[in-house]
């Protein structure tokens, strides 16, 4: 039962455009939102994250928007650059005290120059 | 001076054997845990653990068993493997409070022939 759904498993992007990356959940306990990029090879690293308290979150070219009544959240990244190209996971938690992460399945992301 | 080191990067090991793999944090976070990711590259939490507090995920067989010498380490003893058990095995810390951010190691790839 996977409560993080990534429906698209890749994503190509020109240098510069913006790169938009969604993500759906089921459980509306859900209340801590974030994203991991990773490379190959590498673990995740943590790049931005969102409260449910909050719709949008900002820092750098990274902003990430949650719909809390769609259950949807995305990630946008303007502009996009080729160091971009990874693997994007999105992330969930909710306040149970074990502070244990829900993973979607990943957006591979590809930035062509 | 990596913040979340396990060793060994890969593990070849055949069925029926024990195995073990090790996890290191500097961070001085307070939490520790256990991330599995399968075939289909999806991330599962297999343990959490704070201050000798192990939540174990339900669907994490027995033959799996972490150990805590002490705040900083986390290891993984696998039993009796299985060709199942074939994935790639992510450790991670927090600082144990809630929605805060994971922060992961490069992974452990396990090949069970």
């Amino acid at each position: 039962d996977q409560q993080v759904k990534q429906n698209s498993p890749s994503l190509s992007v020109q240098e510069g455009r913006i790169s938009i990356l969604n993500c759906d959940y089921t459980n509306s306990m859900f209340d801590y939102f974030l994203w991991y990029k990773k490379y190959p090879a590498e673990g995740p690293t943590f790049l931005i994250s969102i409260s449910s308290i909050k719709d949008k979150n900002e820092d750098g070219r990274f902003t990430v928007f949650l719909n809390k009544s769609a259950k949807h959240l995305s990630l946008h990244i303007v502009p996009s650059q080729p160091g971009d190209s990874a693997v994007y996971f999105c992330a969930a938690s909710a306040e149970t005290g074990a502070n244990n992460l829900f993973f979607g399945t990943g957006t591979r992301l590809t930035v062509i120059p | 001076d990596t913040a979340v080191s396990q060793t060994p990067k890969y593990l070849v090991t055949q069925m029926g054997n024990d195995k073990s793999i090790k996890c290191e944090q500097n961070l001085g976070h307070d939490t520790m845990y256990w991330y599995k990711q399968d075939s289909k590259k999806f991330l599962k939490i297999m343990f959490s653990y704070n201050n000798k507090e192990l939540i174990i995920n339900e669907t994490v067989p027995n033959r799996f068993s972490p150990k805590s010498p002490d705040k900083a380490h986390l290891n993984l003893h696998i039993n009796s493997l299985e060709l199942g058990d074939s994935a790639v095995y992510f450790c991670a810390s927090s600082p144990g409070l809630l929605n805060s951010p994971l922060h992961f190691g490069n992974g452990t790839r396990l090949t069970v022939t």
